[in-house]
């Protein structure tokens, strides 16, 4: 099993970029079989799908984040990150980075524990 | 609004049978992608308790199980126990979003 873990500020003022990172260990991001996926939760609106990327560099982001948003791999720290630009108090949320695969269509196999951001000045 | 639909909770005493519904549409669970499930136990992340429509990652007990049908899944636990007292969550792909779209949650109280 793969285990992944969040880092990253837990407070960010309006307007600056969210910056997270996920480390991944027992296992090789390089792996071709997973997807490294970004997710997001609150009591509002649930859990939202953020984005992945494939260890190739590829990306697919969702679109009503799509303009803020990039994602990268960094393969010699074995971790991908997140930058989610000009953040309002709606980015505020529990941030989860997850393992995704596509064998039997696209599924959340490991989880990180989670990281709780919160925008506010 | 999700863009699956789940009861918000659902409930059952001890030993018996409860099944969470997730309604999606022709471009996730109709459009013949799988309906995956997970468990938030509270304070805790997600952890993955069905794939592929039917099937138990190792260590989930064969309690749970799970079925699709057209646009809709069932996430089925049999022989309630305290333990499973917890929020549960459906997911599947989607082709409007070419990504992951999710049900809004069903909490399971055991009575």
């Amino acid at each position: 099993q793969v285990q992944l873990q969040e880092s990253g500020p837990g407070l960010v003022k309006p307007s600056q970029t969210l910056s997270l990172t996920c480390a991944v260990s027992g296992g090789s991001i390089n792996s071709g079989d997973s997807y490294w996926t970004w997710i997001r939760q609150t009591p509002g609106k649930g859990l939202e799908w953020i984005g992945y990327i494939y260890y190739s560099g590829s990306t697919y982001y969702n679109p009503s984040l799509k303009s803020r948003l990039s994602l990268q791999v960094d393969a010699s720290k074995n971790q991908f990150s997140l930058k989610l630009r000009s953040v309002t108090a709606e980015d505020t949320a529990v941030y989860y980075c997850a393992r995704g695969r596509s064998d039997y269509s696209y599924y959340m196999v490991d989880w990180g524990s989670g990281l709780t951001v919160t925008v506010s000045s | 609004q999700s863009v699956l639909t789940q009861p918000p909770s659902v409930s059952g005493a001890p030993g018996q049978r409860v099944t969470i519904s997730c309604t999606g549409s022709r471009s996730n669970i109709g459009a013949g992608y799988d309906a995956h499930w997970y468990q938030q136990l509270p304070g805790t992340a997600p952890k993955l308790l069905i794939y592929g429509s039917n099937n138990r990652p190792s260590g989930v007990p064969d309690r749970f199980s799970g079925s699709k049908s057209g646009t809709s899944a069932s996430l089925a636990i049999t022989g309630l126990q305290a333990e499973d007292e917890a929020d549960y969550f459906c997911q599947a792909y989607d082709t409007t979003l070419s990504g992951a779209v999710f049900g809004g949650g069903t909490k399971l109280t055991v009575l």
